[in-house]
């Protein structure tokens, strides 16, 4: 099983609100990843969390919080989010860094 | 960081017709990804390919490492075959190239 699941599938949020993506493998995978995607354009690496700890933070906005509860398990907890944060928002997993990584299927998320 | 360039970025093909698609790495890469983006977003992995060729039913890969490129090829298409194509590479983090926007009309 190569899957990937997200949710929620799609999301709109106030400025104003909290919200959290969830991401979740079931492949044995210790390396995650969140990517954010705008229309048009390739996914951008936000964060990297190999073996439960977080290894890369592309100089994403404090908005954004990550978090992996387990091996199996990544939220992106958002808050007082901006209009341009309206995009897709990807999860992957891989075995390790470096190794092929599989994609779920995405949150689409507008900011209001 | 690694730099990938993709051409052609956009690609109009009538359906049946072959087509080549090029990934180019600024850097030597330990690995390589191919993806299919379809238009509900979802990423599809096509192939993982550090060197060498696979081939899976109309699609084959090519990537020669020490040349730093790597080629797909898509044979008879079909209108399914429509979407965004993207490489990418996971030297560590997965760097993307801007991909290439192919349309397969009937």
């Amino acid at each position: 099983d190569t899957e990937v699941t997200q949710t929620p599938k799609h999301l709109v949020m106030g400025m104003t609100n909290k919200k959290s993506l969830k991401c979740e493998q079931h492949m044995g995978h210790r390396a995650m990843y969140w990517y954010k995607q705008k229309a048009k354009k390739p996914p951008e690496l936000m964060f990297v969390y190999s073996y439960e700890k977080l290894s890369i933070n592309e100089s994403v906005p404090s908005r954004f919080s990550p978090e992996c509860p387990n091996s199996s398990l990544l939220n992106l907890h958002l808050h007082a989010l901006q209009p341009e944060d309206s995009a897709l928002y990807l999860c992957a997993s891989s075995q390790g860094r470096s190794y092929e990584q599989y994609f779920g299927p995405g949150t689409r998320l507008t900011v209001t | 960081g690694i730099q990938v360039e993709q051409s052609p970025p956009d690609l109009i093909l009538q359906e049946g017709a072959n087509s080549t698609l090029r990934c180019n790495f600024s850097d030597s890469v330990n690995n390589l990804q191919w993806f299919h983006q379809n238009p509900w977003g979802q990423l599809i992995n096509l192939f993982y390919i550090p060197s060498g060729t696979k081939q899976n039913g109309r699609l084959s890969a090519t990537t020669v490492a020490t040349e730093r490129y790597s080629l797909l090829y898509i044979s008879s298409s079909q209108t399914t075959d429509s979407g965004v194509y993207f490489c990418a590479a996971p030297n560590n983090d997965m760097r993307f190239g801007a991909g290439t926007r192919l349309t397969v009309k009937p």
